[in-house]
């Protein structure tokens, strides 16, 4: 089955320790992003690429990291500079980066800084 | 910049009422696209449609449809005969011709369908 797939769907770290929530995409897909979602609120977009080892900032890059290594996968490392970690993490992907191309979801990863 | 405004944080129906929710947009760009998404309570959202800011015609798909008004800047989705299974969060989002596939999300609006 085609789809996006993250991992895991419950990840619990210290204060402190970095982490890194993986995305992967089988749909050939050139474009990934990264949002994180807060209770009662929308997705803020923290970082996307639009293809293969290139990738841009978002609104809220700050104390996150990427890579695009591949094409089919687009981790991201929640750094200790994060202040607020505490939230629900949602990968996306679509065709290409323009602007009618809709974006596919993944189930999310929520983590929780203790 | 570009926003998106949900006003209805939280709308509880029962069963076989319709319901709109409302979704008011800025943006200085001629282009754009709109879209609409479900979060069901899974959390992974489902894309349910797209508009361009050229086309104005209102579309229909099951129980389904969109009122896109540019006059008023606002992309309205109704439900007709809501279910349980409409219980969601539903998000409008837009994105300029100019950002890339950059969307920015509206608050969402939670709805409730009672049996």
């Amino acid at each position: 089955d085609g789809g996006i797939t993250q991992s895991p769907k419950y990840l619990f770290r210290k204060e402190g320790q970095n982490v890194t929530l993986s995305c992967e995409q089988n749909l050939n897909h050139d474009a990934m992003y990264w949002y994180r979602q807060d209770p009662g609120q929308g997705l803020r977009l923290i970082y996307y690429s639009q293809i293969v080892n290139d990738f841009q900032k978002g609104d809220i890059a700050e104390g996150y990291s990427v890579s695009r290594e591949k094409k089919e996968s687009f981790p991201l490392t929640v750094t200790s500079a994060q202040k607020n970690p505490t939230a629900f993490y949602l990968c996306a992907s679509s065709v290409g980066a323009g602007g009618w191309n809709e974006q596919f979801f993944g189930p999310g990863t929520r983590l929780t800084v203790l | 910049a570009q926003k998106v405004t949900q006003a209805q944080t939280e709308i509880s129906v029962v069963e076989k009422e319709d319901v709109t929710l409302d979704c008011v947009y800025e943006t200085r760009d001629t282009t754009y696209y709109l879209f609409w998404y479900k979060q069901p309570p899974s959390g992974e959202l489902v894309f349910l449609i797209r508009r361009n800011s050229f086309d104005e015609q209102n579309e229909i798909s099951g129980r389904y449809s969109w009122n896109f008004q540019k006059s008023t800047s606002s992309f309205n989705f109704t439900i007709t005969a809501s279910q349980v299974v409409d219980s969601a969060v539903y998000f409008c989002a837009l994105t300029e011709n100019n950002a890339g596939n950059m969307l920015t999300f509206g608050g969402g609006t939670r709805l409730m369908v009672k049996p």
